[in-house]
């Protein structure tokens, strides 16, 4: 089942905070975080594995809450490359190697 | 980490003709994948492409209409058969090195139109 993403889409200035959520009503093993830019293939940021782990990739970072099966994107001083679709993949086991991707989240960095 | 080529990167197909993408992986992996993603929107899982067998279709797609070979482990193919104008869409590989917790590598995609 797709997971859900909020909000559909963000416009920021640079220098601005801005969170995603993903959320998903079956139990996960993991998330995993893509951001696309038009035109190009998805670039992977980070994964969170079950137990609520918080991961750190320079100003961006994210968390996994296992017990609401959720899972947060927090792009902090935001920066014009940073720009793009973002798109949260989810597993819900260890043995699967596919993703479902949720609906994804446009993020528009203006100057 | 896994570079993946895809050939064609776009082509324009008449209707009712086939058109076979291939994707190729500089190393092994464990697991490739088939996503489709129409225009501003997310990517939909077609199938796993599995080695030496039948590949694993997702609700909504049928192995007459996207057949899957995968003869090792860095090459596989997707076929989109019988085309019409809702075909048209960009048609990416994806493989990931190990089961498990491991990032997933996509291709470029291929920019399908159907005319």
């Amino acid at each position: 089942q797709q997971p859900v993403q909020s909000p559909q889409a963000v416009i920021l200035r640079e220098g601005e905070d801005a969170v995603i959520n993903c959320s998903s009503s079956k139990a996960l093993y993991s998330v995993h975080w893509y951001r696309q830019k038009h035109g190009e293939a998805p670039v992977f940021l980070m994964i969170l594995l079950k137990g609520g782990e918080q991961k750190g990739h320079e100003k961006i970072s994210a968390s996994f809450n296992e017990k609401k099966q959720q899972s947060s994107l927090y792009l902090t001083a935001s920066q014009l490359s940073y720009s793009g679709t973002y798109f949260c993949g989810t597993r819900g086991s260890s043995n699967t190697g596919k993703l479902i991707f949720g609906q994804g989240t446009t993020l528009q960095v203006k100057p | 980490s896994a570079v993946i080529s895809q050939k064609p990167s776009r082509d324009i197909c008449q209707r009712g003709t086939s058109l076979t993408i291939q994707c190729q992986v500089d190393s092994q992996v464990t697991m490739m994948f088939w996503y489709r993603q129409q225009p501003g929107q997310s990517l939909t899982l077609i199938a796993t492409a599995n080695q030496g067998s039948e590949a694993t279709y997702e609700s909504g797609f049928v192995i007459d209409k996207f057949p899957i070979s995968r003869p090792n482990l860095t090459f596989s193919t997707l076929t989109v058969s019988n085309m019409s104008p809702e075909d048209s869409s960009i048609y990416l590989c994806s493989a990931t090195l190990r089961r498990g917790a491991t990032e997933a590598f996509f291709g470029q995609g291929t920019r399908l139109t159907v005319v």
